[in-house]
Order: structure tokens, then sequence, then C-alpha cells
């Protein structure tokens, strides 16, 4: 079963500071998913990895198969990017329809 | 389109009740996810569907049953409710395509059992 490590568990930032979450894994996977749990409670898919690197607006996300290891970057970050940020793997031997979930990130902005 | 929906939003059980938590998505997705979420803890699966017809267990099914009733709705079922069951519960289907591969979540069921 793979073990999926999140840090940090919690992290406040100043309004427009960089943020960076990690996320790292035990066993050789085929994607790697970022996903947002906002405040109140709802889950949205941020991203979907494979390899490399993949940007979305303010959101970057990168890969590094080799060291399995993920990071979630935030440029210029806002109090609305105040959330719970998941990593989830799929692996890549055993069943494709399953994910394992890491315990999340707190992110809180302030103003 | 409405996406992934789910029923009722809280409920509040006593310990040996029943209950069914209906999910319902319009994307066409043929596979579905029952999760739950605990504090201090990961998603867990409790039971998934690959496709309309067929089922399997995920990582917690004990307590629980589910039903593909067709392609859109994936129903769970608690049969006998204990106190380790209160959680928040989220249904999900999952859309594949070319170099696509995204979970869409319901907006959860929070449970309580006494």
């Amino acid at each position: 079963k793979n073990e999926v490590e999140q840090s940090p568990q919690n992290l406040t930032a100043q309004e427009g500071e960089f943020i960076t979450i990690n996320c790292s894994y035990s066993v050789g996977i085929s994607a790697l998913h970022w996903l947002q749990q906002h405040p109140g409670g709802g889950i949205v898919s941020l991203f979907m990895l494979s390899s490399g690197k993949k940007k979305h607006g303010r959101l970057i996300a990168t890969i590094n198969i080799q060291e399995k290891h993920s990071s979630l970057h935030i440029t210029a970050s806002h109090p609305r990017d105040s959330a719970v940020y998941i990593c989830a793997v799929r692996d890549s031997g055993g069943s494709n329809y399953k994910l394992t979930f890491g315990k999340g990130t707190l992110l809180t902005v302030n103003p | 389109n409405a996406g992934v929906t789910q029923t009722p939003k809280f409920q509040v059980l006593k310990t040996g009740q029943s209950m069914t938590l209906q999910c319902a998505q319009d994307m066409n997705h043929n596979s579905m996810y029952w999760y739950r979420q605990d504090p201090g803890m990961g998603l867990r699966l409790i039971y998934y569907s690959a496709s309309e017809g067929t089922t399997d267990k995920g990582e917690v099914p004990n307590g629980y049953n589910v039903s593909r009733l067709n392609k859109r709705e994936f129903s769970l079922r608690l049969e006998s409710a204990a106190p380790s069951q209160t959680s928040v519960y989220f249904c999900a289907s999952r859309s594949r395509g070319g170099f696509t591969d995204t979970q869409y979540f319901g907006p959860g069921t929070r449970l309580t059992v006494l």
C-alpha cells in the first residue's frame, strides 16, 4: 500500500507570499493528483500529473518520479487560497481505480 | 449540468438504525466512488464501481453496502449504524480521456451516529 506524506501539516502565510506544499509517496505511481478542499467542505481537483510540471493561473505543480516527490506552489498568495490542499496517488501496479490520499495541508493566508 | 449530487447533506442516526446515502452524476462517467473523511486522516475509499453493474470493496468496506443502480446513481447503505461510522461521506465520479483524469466530488454528507 502506498504511503502518502504531506508537509507541512499547517501553513500560515501573508498575502503575496510564495507558498510551497510538499507530497512524498513510497511506491511507484501512474499519476498524482492535487485537490483543494474549501472551508465549506467541497473538494475540487486542481491537477493530475504523471511527469514534469503543470501550471494553472497562480498554481504550479511539479513531480519528480525518481525521487517520489511532488510540490504544489502558489505564487502571489491571496486569502481566497485558504483551504486544505490534498495530494493523492494512483499506484502503477494493482487496481487502476483507487487513489491513496494524504492527510492534507491546511493553508491560511492572512491579508 | 449539476455534476455530482448527494443527499442528504446532514443526518443524525441512533446506533442500530439504517440509512441509505444517495449519489448521482450527470456527466456520463463510468467510475464512481464512496469515500469517508475523518479528522486527522486522509480520504479513505469505502467502495467503488468501475462501471455500471460492478462494485468492489475499497480500504474500509466493513459495515457498508453499495448499489450501482444505473450509470448515474451509486448509493451507500449503512445497515446497522455504529458511532464509528460518524464521518463526512463523499461520493465522486471519474472522468478519463486522453491525458486527463479528473475526480469530481459531491458536496458531502455529514453523518452523526449517536
